[in-house]
């Protein structure tokens, strides 16, 4: 039962370009969640989303962020025109339809994104 | 401090020796979660207790909440060199709005062990 599977580990983009982070699910999971962490600091919520719907993006950026989970593949967290200040690791967690109020989520590797 | 704030930043022990780390938050929690992450790694889930739950035991581990304080303590028993990580505690508040469906995170403690 493979874990949760993110792509790339590493991402090298220049500033301007854009970046897309890709996310595999545990197998089961219909809640995906995106967080950020900063060097040093820890991971801060960006957004949640289940099947074809965000559910809640407080923790998102207004401009130059989005993401998505269509019905079928990965879910993609996109960056447009990056700045420096994007450099992060960029982790996704997912968690079951049953965890309910538990919202016990389990962690990716993480993309590491660099901006140049 | 922020939600989800642990206790020390840093701690440096030698192999063998009980580990503590502390984690303060500010709001009502649904429940409170240990991640551990080593270098450049991604968190492994380490233990869940619910806002019911005074303290849980997995392993080495022991964790315990008190809501009356908004606190709760990691203890590692029997420490490893391979117990060398990063530890954040993070909480779950879906009242709390704002983020309410994500994990609030703390900057984590990161714990060094001597061998």
């Amino acid at each position: 039962n493979a874990g949760v599977m993110q792509n790339p580990r590493h991402l090298v983009r220049r500033r301007g370009q854009e970046a897309r982070l890709r996310c595999s699910p545990m197998k089961g999971h219909s809640h995906v969640y995106w967080y950020r962490q900063l060097p040093e600091e820890g991971l801060k919520f960006m957004v949640y989303l289940q099947k074809e719907n965000i559910i809640d993006e407080s923790g998102m950026p207004k401009e130059r962020f989005s993401a998505e989970f269509p019905k079928e593949g990965p879910s993609i967290l996109r960056i447009q025109q990056v700045v420096r200040g994007d450099s992060a690791a960029y982790f996704c967690a997912s968690s079951p339809p049953t965890s309910g109020a538990l919202n016990e989520q389990f962690f990716g590797p993480g993309t590491r994104l660099t901006v140049l | 401090s922020q939600q989800g704030e642990e206790d020390p930043q840093a701690l440096s022990i030698q192999e063998g020796e009980n580990a503590t780390m502390n984690c303060s938050y500010k709001t009502s929690i649904n429940n409170l979660q240990w991640y551990r992450q080593n270098s450049g790694r991604g968190l492994v889930h380490l233990i869940l207790i619910r806002s019911n739950e005074r303290e849980k035991h997995s392993g080495r581990l022991r964790v315990t909440l008190d809501t009356s304080k908004k606190s709760s303590s990691l203890l590692i028993t029997a420490s490893r060199a391979a117990d060398t990580a990063s530890y954040f505690c993070a909480t779950y508040s879906p009242y709390s709005g704002g983020g309410a469906d994500g994990l609030t995170f703390g900057k984590g403690t990161h714990l060094i062990i001597q061998p």
